[in-house]
């Protein structure tokens, strides 16, 4: 039973415009949460984190939202651009902030066209 | 600073041959994990390691061995290779606190025939 599911496997966006991906989780343990980005043929790279006791976290150009009661947390990047594309990767620890231990999503491939 | 490195990149095995993948951070990280990474699937935890010494099993550890003798280095040993375990293995190190997000080094892409 996946307890962490994104549930587009892929995303079109315009250069300049929002791109929103979506991350749903199953596990009420959960309570902090991370998103990693991953181009072809390297490993993935960490974008940003949001602990459950937070609803926002943001760093530039990327926000991550967390809506506990729904189980549910988005990552957006405004204004997209074309070095976004790439594999986003939603994934969730129980371990009380310490993130040794993740259960990842299966992951949305984000185009952005120039 | 090298972050983490995982050797070999890429690797073909028999079935039933044994291999160790190496991975070495220099980070001081405390926390090292290992991935796999198969088509539709994500990312799943195969070992974890939160210090020298101390290891566990993740999500998927059967045909996997693992030992943290050192800070530094985290290898993943196949016992007997199987087809079902081809796939691209990814290591990470973490300080594991609070907006620490893992390192992963670049992946060894295993194919067992």
């Amino acid at each position: 039973d996946q307890q962490v599911k994104q549930n587009s496997p892929s995303l079109s966006v315009q250069e300049g415009r929002i791109s929103i991906l979506n991350c749903d989780y199953t596990n009420s343990m959960f309570d902090y949460f991370l998103w990693y980005k991953k181009y072809p043929a390297e490993g993935p790279t960490f974008l940003i984190s949001i602990s459950s006791i937070k609803d926002k976290n943001e760093d530039g150009r990327f926000t991550v939202f967390l809506n506990k009661s729904a189980k549910h947390l988005s990552l957006h990047i405004v204004p997209s651009q074309p070095g976004d594309s790439a594999v986003y990767f939603c994934a969730a620890s129980a371990n009380g902030g310490s993130n040794y231990k993740l259960t990842f999503g299966k992951g949305t491939l984000l185009t952005v066209n120039p | 600073n090298a972050g983490v490195t995982q050797t070999p990149k890429f690797q073909v095995l028999k079935t039933g041959q044994s291999m160790t993948l190496q991975c070495a951070q220099d980070m001081n990280h405390e926390y090292m994990s290992w991935y796999r990474q198969d088509p539709g699937m994500g990312l799943r935890l195969i070992h974890y390691s939160v210090g020298a010494g101390i290891t566990d099993q993740g999500e998927v550890p059967n045909g996997y061995n693992v030992s943290r003798s050192t800070t530094e280095d985290f290898p993943l040993r196949l016992l007997s290779a199987a087809p079902s375990q081809t796939s691209v293995y990814f290591c990470a190190s973490s300080y594991g606190t609070d907006n620490y997000g893992y390192t992963f080094g670049s992946g060894t892409r295993l194919t067992v025939v």
